[in-house]
């Protein structure tokens, strides 16, 4: 059975204060590694797809890690505007329908 | 682009009472999702579709039912509404098919249901 395992589960930062998001999984064949941001009230925002280790993502400030059994999501020089909840899920080689296992997200707040 | 539409945005039910949520896609794709979240709990898949008239089971399908009549509508069904129903119910949908292998899901906002 795949697993995904977030840290922390909150996380309160200053701004301009950097940081790390960590996304453990166990999948046997993984076919992508996702990271979604959701605002409270909304749905998840599609962020990054990492596939095999040692890739990297960067959008503005976020930059997404891969290895062979966790992601990072750092986060530097975060603004209040980065203030969410940052998900993770994965997609098995075999599996019907393309389908994902999502972590239970970390939940980032970040200060003025 | 709409993107995925769900309606409604709230709702409250009395126990044992039926709903169906509404969720319709206007970015052509073949696969369709239903997923609840709960507090603290991540998305747990509910059902999923992989074109019209097919759809599979996922981790939480019980009390749930679904239909694909066509590309862009995937209903979800409630019967006897259980206060364990009470949740956050999201759809999503992504594409599929010849060079577009690992295509990422696209979600609407959601539907709050309360059942009391």
């Amino acid at each position: 059975e795949d697993q995904v395992t977030q840290s922390p589960e909150a996380l309160r930062l200053q701004e301009g204060e950097s940081s790390s998001l960590n996304c453990s999984y166990t999948v046997s064949g993984l076919r992508g590694l996702f990271w979604y941001r959701q605002d409270p009230g909304k749905g998840p925002e599609f962020l990054f797809t990492l596939y095999s280790a040692g890739e990297e993502k960067e959008k503005e400030r976020l930059k997404a890690t891969l290895t062979k059994k966790e992601s990072f999501l750092h986060i530097t020089a975060p603004k209040p505007e980065d203030s969410a909840t940052y998900l993770c899920a994965v997609r098995r080689t075999e599996t019907s329908g393309s389908r994902l296992t999502f972590g239970e997200g970390t939940q980032l707040t970040v200060n003025p | 682009n709409a993107g995925v539409t769900q309606t409604p945005k709230f709702r409250i039910l009395k126990i044992g009472q039926s709903m169906t949520l509404q969720c319709t896609q206007d970015m052509n794709h073949n696969y369709m999702y239903w997923y609840r979240q709960d507090p603290g709990m991540g998305l747990k898949l509910i059902y999923y579709s992989v074109g019209a008239g097919i759809t599979d089971k996922g981790e939480v399908p019980n009390g749930y039912n679904v239909s694909r009549s066509t590309t862009e509508d995937f209903p979800l069904r409630l019967e006897l509404a259980a206060p364990s129903q009470t949740s956050v119910y999201f759809c999503a949908s992504s594409y599929a098919g010849q060079g577009y292998s690992n295509q990422p899901q696209h979600f609407g906002d959601g539907t709050r249901l309360s059942i009391l």
